[in-house]
């Protein structure tokens, strides 16, 4: 099992739609989660991380942790063109290791 | 803009030959990563280093050897290339320091990827 599953979509949804993406991992030791975004043919760019459990919000962005579940979710909400991208999950596993979900695949259609 | 250069972007090459990736950073990081990002897989981690001829081996390491005999620069080789290497490679730095700190963010920084096709 990987450390960090996520579906890799692709996801398409009209302008102004709230998006849910979500992943689950597989050890209960892990702490920092994250969520990167990549535009195409560009690097991974980091976009929010959160410790622990609970919500982080930032903007229209909200992170959430359930760590009961270890399940993590990103909230889009008033989805924008611009947001169209791959978004991944990511976790840190020992000595500054991040181990990263498949990816979900985003198009927000105008 | 975190300075990290990939090169080349861009390559073809036919099986069996061997390829070598740079990257390099322009800020003296510890830290800097190779992963390797392909469809249905994500990006799954290579090779890490963690200083000058400090190194150690990631999820997929095999058919890869790294080299880093300067802190700005981290070296991928591909001894002999196999279609299955085919994919884009991305070098990532990670940031230490008082204010910021990867190890509590999960900030890595990553170039704009180099992309390899093995013919």
């Amino acid at each position: 099992q990987k450390e960090v599953e996520q579906d890799p979509g692709p996801l398409s949804v009209p302008e102004g739609a709230i998006v849910s993406l979500n992943c689950t991992y597989s050890n209960s030791a892990f702490q920092y989660f994250m969520w990167y975004r990549q535009y195409s043919r560009k690097g991974p760019e980091l976009l929010m991380y959160t410790y622990s459990s609970g919500n982080k919000e930032d903007g229209r962005f909200t992170a959430q942790v359930d760590k009961s579940s270890k399940y993590i979710s990103l909230f889009i909400r008033d989805s924008q063109p611009s947001d169209s991208a791959t978004y991944l999950c990511a976790i840190i596993q020992g000595a500054q290791k991040l181990v990263f979900g498949q990816g979900t695949r985003l198009t927000i259609n105008p | 803009d975190a300075g990290i250069t990939q090169s080349p972007r861009h390559k073809v090459t036919e099986t069996g030959t061997p390829v070598t990736l740079r990257c390099h950073q322009t800020e003296n990081h510890r830290y800097m990563y190779w992963y390797r990002q392909d469809p249905g897989h994500g990006l799954r981690l290579i090779h890490y280093s963690y200083g000058v001829k400090d190194t150690d081996k990631g999820e997929v390491s095999d058919g890869y050897s790294v080299s880093r005999s300067k802190t700005e620069d981290f070296l991928l080789t591909l001894e002999s290339a196999t279609s299955s290497q085919t994919s884009v490679y991305f070098c990532a730095i990670s940031i230490t320091g008082q204010e910021r700190t990867s190890a509590n963010t999960g900030e890595l920084f990553f170039g704009e990827g180099s992309r390899l096709t093995v013919l």
